[in-house]
């Protein structure tokens, strides 16, 4: 079966950093650009960021630029998400999708979600 | 902030026909493809139309998806109960260089 599977969330003091690993299965991983997208609680979606397939490029959202760094290995079918100087703000499920193919932004996977909670 | 704008609510009796916009500008849905995404209670979001106006396999053609210009909008027909959830279009954005969901619409079936 297609899958993503996150993991790597939990409760960390503002200023901290967690790195966030999806793992994916049943498909060809390094022909796929993925994402990262985040939804605080009770909040709509947001997206996060994107990396390449051979990860050469990456894009990310404003809220979050300079702070994490998306990035993959192929040879591992993983994707990871580095947060640092985390916010209170940044508290939310984080999931990982991949693009229906043919497209770069049409997610029909989605991981189950890991939360990461920005609290002191 | 979102800035693709859905109503924060709709709502019709089992049958009934609900309609959905999305109100984007020229970098976003004005040049871009647009999703829309079903996400029940509790769930991960779940692909429903892809480029405007296609099926992913698996969605009933009671939804259904258009562009027109700058805005966008999902129609489900034949409403039912299971249909209660939120939905959030999404299209990339020139400007920003980066993907923008909707403000999210719940849809209440009475």
């Amino acid at each position: 079966e297609v899958q993503l599977v996150e993991s790597g969330g939990g409760l960390v003091q503002p200023g901290g950093s967690l790195r966030l690993s999806c793992a994916a299965s049943d498909f060809t991983f390094s022909d796929y650009w993925m994402h990262w997208v985040r939804q605080a609680p009770g909040k709509g979606l947001v997206w996060v960021s994107r990396i390449s397939d051979a990860a050469t490029s990456t894009w990310y959202a404003d809220s979050v630029k300079g702070r994490f760094t998306v990035s993959r290995d192929n040879a591992k079918n993983t994707l990871y998400l580095q947060m640092n100087s985390l916010r209170d703000e940044d508290t939310a499920v984080y999931y990982c999708a991949r693009p229906l193919a043919g497209t770069r932004n049409a997610f029909d996977i989605w991981g189950q979600g890991t939360m990461v909670t920005v609290s002191s | 902030q979102s800035v693709l704008t859905q109503p924060p609510s709709a709502s019709g009796t089992p049958g009934q026909r609900v309609t959905i916009s999305c109100s984007g500008s020229s970098s976003n849905i004005g040049s871009n493809t647009v999703n829309w995404y079903q996400q029940l209670p509790g769930a991960a979001p779940k692909l429903l139309i892809y480029t405007n106006n296609q099926w992913p396999s698996g969605v009933p053609a009671r939804f259904s998806g258009s562009r027109s210009g700058t805005s966008a909008s999902l129609a489900i027909s034949g409403l039912q109960s299971e249909d209660e959830a939120d939905y959030y279009c999404a299209s990339w954005d020139d400007s920003l260089n980066g993907l923008v969901f909707g403000t999210g619409t719940k849809v209440t079936v009475l």
